[in-house]
């Protein structure tokens, strides 16, 4: 099983410019998922998705829009990058908890290096 | 809104040893889940336990366990002998039970495992 796939893993922007960091998961999860990291910081909510056309914002979605066409995948777009955006992004996926059909847990991508210059 | 503290930023111990990382959590709910995400340098997040709020029973995995303490709001993880593989960054993180939602971390703890 691939998991959760995502790409590019780094990627060196200007500010101004935009971009799209693609994520797709295989297990036929619900909910998805995109937090960042900052240097030595805990993760950050910016977008989720609790299914295909289903989308909301988390802690700090400025700057960042979503799209949730299908199941598999869960693309962020970034526009207009700007310096602050310089981070690790994380995207997750995971089965509803509860009712004995998940555990909760989240299922993480290897992580995208965006540093905007 | 949820928090969740780590106050320990860094810590360290002998291989073969024992310790214990610290995590507070603020909520008025009362389902929710519990869990110890483990970050090692190569960034992967792997979910090292978990604990649903309503089982009074602590969960434990091999040498990793956990000590519960609703009432206190607490959720330390323990890490017995101690081995160089489980130095990495620890988040501690909290789920509201319900559909959704968001996994809300805590800052992190720094552990180094020394040979």
């Amino acid at each position: 099983n691939a998991g959760v796939t995502q790409t590019p893993k780094f990627r060196i922007l200007k500010i101004g410019q935009s971009m799209t960091l693609q994520c797709a998961q295989d297990m036929n999860h619900n909910y998805m998922y995109w937090y960042r990291q900052d240097p030595g910081m805990g993760l950050k909510l910016i977008y989720y998705s609790v299914g295909a056309g289903i989308t909301d914002k988390g802690e700090v979605p400025n700057g960042y829009n979503v799209s949730r066409s299908t199941t598999e995948d869960f693309p962020l777009r970034l526009e207009l990058a700007a310096p602050s955006q310089t981070s690790v992004y994380f995207c997750a996926s995971r089965i509803p908890a509860g009712g004995g059909l998940g555990t909760g847990e989240l299922f993480f991508g290897e992580g995208s290096r965006l540093t905007v210059l | 809104a949820q928090t969740v503290t780590q106050s320990q930023p860094e810590m360290s111990v002998q291989e073969a040893e024992t310790v214990t990382l610290s995590c507070t959590y603020d909520t008025s709910e009362n389902n929710y889940y519990l869990f110890w995400y483990k970050q090692p340098p190569s960034r992967q997040m792997i979910l090292v336990i978990r604990q649903e709020a309503y089982k009074q029973q602590n969960a434990t995995e091999n040498r990793f366990s956990v000590n519960f303490q609703k009432a206190a709001k607490s959720f330390s993880l323990k890490i017995s002998d101690s081995q160089l593989g489980d130095t990495a960054m620890y988040f501690c993180a909290f789920m509201k039970r319900n559909a959704g939602n968001m996994l809300t971390f805590g800052g992190g703890t720094r552990l180094m495992v020394k040979p």
